[in-house]
């Protein structure tokens, strides 16, 4: 039973152009949502995290948006970068994010090309 | 300050035998988790602990599987009579008291 899905495996973006990766979410108690993004062979990296009492957070060219009536959030990268290309994970805590496990999606692949 | 130390890399163990991941959290941390990456999949949290303690371990297979993260010396990750069906990235994070994670490596086990 997957509480947090991406269904998108992979998605390939024009450099400079926009990248839209979304994430769909069952739990209606996850109240903290975090972007990784991780390259071969090296553990996730943090991104960018969005609290359920927000519905956009920016970070440079990095946008997360949340929508809790669709349960489904999304991360904006504008203009993407050939150096984008990687997995980012969508994952969700029911902890505000804090101490406690994080429920991961399957990941989309994004590839970004020059 | 170096990051969170994950040993090792790679590790090959032939079916029955046993697997040691080692995993030292960056200074300063004193929460650390475990999740486990199997191909094509999300990662899946396994097992959180402090310094002497489990927190939770509800994502820890029931059998063969433990954990421990001691006073001194870095978290261990032990997996007994291991099976193909370990083979796996586990990875390890660890995270100050009051939040967020940092990833390690990885330890890519493979199981023959």
């Amino acid at each position: 039973d997957q509480q947090v899905k991406q269904n998108s495996p992979s998605l390939s973006v024009q450099e400079g152009r926009i990248s839209i990766l979304n994430c769909d979410y069952t739990n209606s108690m996850f109240d903290y949502f975090l972007w990784y993004k991780k390259y071969p062979a090296e553990g996730p990296t943090f991104l960018i995290s969005i609290s359920s009492i927000k519905d956009k957070n920016e970070d440079g060219r990095f946008t997360v948006f949340l929508n809790k009536s669709a349960k489904h959030l999304s991360l904006h990268i504008v203009p993407s970068q050939p150096g984008d290309s990687a997995v980012y994970f969508c994952a969700a805590s029911p902890n505000g994010g804090s101490q406690g496990n994080l429920i991961f999606g399957k990941g989309t692949k994004l590839s970004v090309k020059p | 300050n170096a990051g969170v130390m994950q040993n090792p890399r790679h590790l090959v163990r032939r079916r029955g035998q046993e697997a040691r991941l080692r995993c030292s959290p960056m200074k300063g941390h004193s929460h650390v988790y475990w999740y486990r990456q199997l191909p094509e999949e999300g990662l899946k949290f396994m097992v959180y602990l402090q310094k002497e303690n489990i927190i939770d371990e509800s994502g820890m297979p029931k059998e063969r599987f433990s954990a421990e993260f001691p006073k001194e010396g870095p978290s261990i990750l032990r997996i007994q009579q291991v099976v193909r069906g370990d083979s796996a990235a586990y990875f390890c994070a660890s995270s100050p008291p009051e939040y967020g994670y940092t990833f390690g490596s990885g330890t890519r086990l493979t199981v023959v």
